[in-house]
């Protein structure tokens, strides 16, 4: 599976959209992103996932750029709830199926 | 749906004990994951099971074993428990397989004394 780098970590105004950047530049055409999301001492959250267009759902969009290289995932208006490490992660569904989490992004929303 | 659940939530050992962890994945799936979390390590897979079968392993001592029951069910087990033991072990279940989107459970924070 590629290897991700994401930024340690960022810092964002309560109601404004968070950006979180995720590089990929080694990912392979059968490479999809996943995000995750961990909130202190509790269980990873699912957020969202995706191959090549930019996927919504209730939570965050994620943007994924032609070359497939890098993405984005947005959380349109975040709360304080949203302070968490996120997690990008490329996986291809032919591989082992293990997830391989890097350090993440550490979010904090401030009021 | 109710989602993964684990148990116990907390658990404190002495070294040299064994400790059992259990995790019951979401309703119909039938693949159930384990990671430990470590400040030091971060996440770290273990172990994946799959109709009561190990399909994949990750790089941890033969102390940890872990098996799945016919209700989808898991267990892991740490025998001859060490200090460095002591972490977050948070099980993930999938509808067909570890390769589709897991979902995980809030963990058991273990503490090894």
């Amino acid at each position: 599976d590629a290897k991700t780098t994401q930024p340690p970590s960022m810092d964002c105004a309560e109601g404004r959209a968070a950006n979180l950047p995720c590089n990929h530049s080694t990912i392979s055409g059968n490479e999809y992103v996943y995000w995750y999301r961990q909130i202190h001492s509790q269980g990873p959250q699912y957020i969202i996932h995706g191959l090549k267009n930019n996927e919504t759902n209730e939570m965050a969009s994620l943007i994924i750029t032609e070359d497939r290289k890098s993405s984005t995932l947005i959380l349109p208006h975040a709360t304080l709830r949203d302070t968490a490490v996120y997690y990008c992660i490329v996986r291809a569904l032919e591989s082992q199926g293990n997830l391989i989490f890097g350090k993440g992004t550490k979010l904090s929303v401030k009021p | 749906k109710a989602g993964v659940t684990q148990t116990p939530r907390y658990l404190i050992k002495t070294r040299g004990q064994q400790v059992t962890l259990s995790c019951s994945p979401i309703s119909g799936h039938r693949s159930v994951s384990w990671y430990q979390q470590t400040p030091g390590q971060g996440l770290q897979f273990l172990f994946e099971y799959f109709s009561e079968t190990q399909r994949n392993k990750g790089n941890f001592p033969g102390r940890f074993s872990g098996r799945q029951f016919s209700n989808s069910r898991s267990e892991m087990n740490v025998s001859t428990l060490e200090l460095g033991d002591s972490a977050l072990y948070l099980c993930a279940s999938s509808l067909r397989g570890a390769r589709e989107t897991q979902y995980f459970g809030p963990g058991t924070r273990l503490l090894v004394l």
